[in-house]
């Protein structure tokens, strides 16, 4: 079982939308919560990083939560572009930061 | 200031051949990682490494792959003796020398582009 889980797995949506993007880890104890935005043939950009201690992190129309006692976090898009099509990706650090576990992404299109 | 480049971008083995990928971090990063993703799964940390130091190997597979990080040029994954199931893309990422507090973990790490290889 991966010890991060996203979902749902894939989304459509109509530009301008908000949309929300779930994920679960089991990775115990952690250091840090990433998410990542990884476009078609491309390596993944940083979005938000989050320690265990924050509980929301924004970066401009991306907003991220963290419930650390859930273990749970979640990614917010507001009014959603055409460019916001891309594979988004929950990345959990271990306590020491020395590996990254990559969730497998929630693929994301939004249409005009 | 350049990104992490990565080379070559696509590469094609037939089975049995050597394949090497070549990372070259950005300006003023020490610590370079590996990672693999096959088709529709997400990416496996393969090894993390400094310069002439290995880290931390333990998602690289036991017999074929190897991994440098020398004191001049880029880090290169040697991929030995290629089989099908080696075809993925292969992703570089660089982070700056961290502080005293936290590991190589708590600082953003700044992708490559990848090298897709593929293994007829």
């Amino acid at each position: 079982k991966n010890q991060v889980e996203q979902s749902p797995q894939s989304l459509i949506i109509l530009e301008g939308k908000n949309c929300t993007l779930q994920c679960n880890y089991t990775v115990s104890p952690f250091s840090n919560l990433r998410w990542y935005k990884q476009d078609t043939g491309r390596g993944p950009v940083s979005l938000t990083i989050m320690t265990f201690s924050e509980n929301t992190k924004s970066n401009g129309r991306y907003t991220a939560t963290l419930d650390a006692d859930t273990k749970q976090s979640s990614l917010h898009i507001t009014a959603s572009q055409l460019s916001d099509s891309a594979s988004y990706i929950c990345v959990v650090s271990d306590l020491y930061g020395n590996k990254l576990v990559f969730g497998a992404g929630t693929i994301l299109r939004v249409k005009s | 200031n350049a990104g992490v480049m990565q080379n070559p971008r696509h590469l094609v083995r037939r089975r049995g051949q050597e394949a090497r990928l070549r990372c070259s971090p950005m300006k003023g990063h020490s610590h370079v990682y590996w990672y693999r993703q096959l088709p529709e799964e997400g990416l496996k940390f393969m090894v993390y490494l400094q310069k002439e130091n290995i880290i931390d190997e333990s998602g690289m597979p036991k017999e074929r792959f190897s991994a440098e990080f020398p004191k001049e040029g880029p880090s290169i994954l040697r991929i030995q003796q290629v089989v099908r199931g080696d075809s993925a893309a292969y992703f570089c990422a660089s982070s700056r020398p961290q502080g005293l507090a936290g590991g190589p973990g708590t600082d953003t790490q700044y992708f490559g582009p990848g090298t897709r290889l593929t293994v007829l």
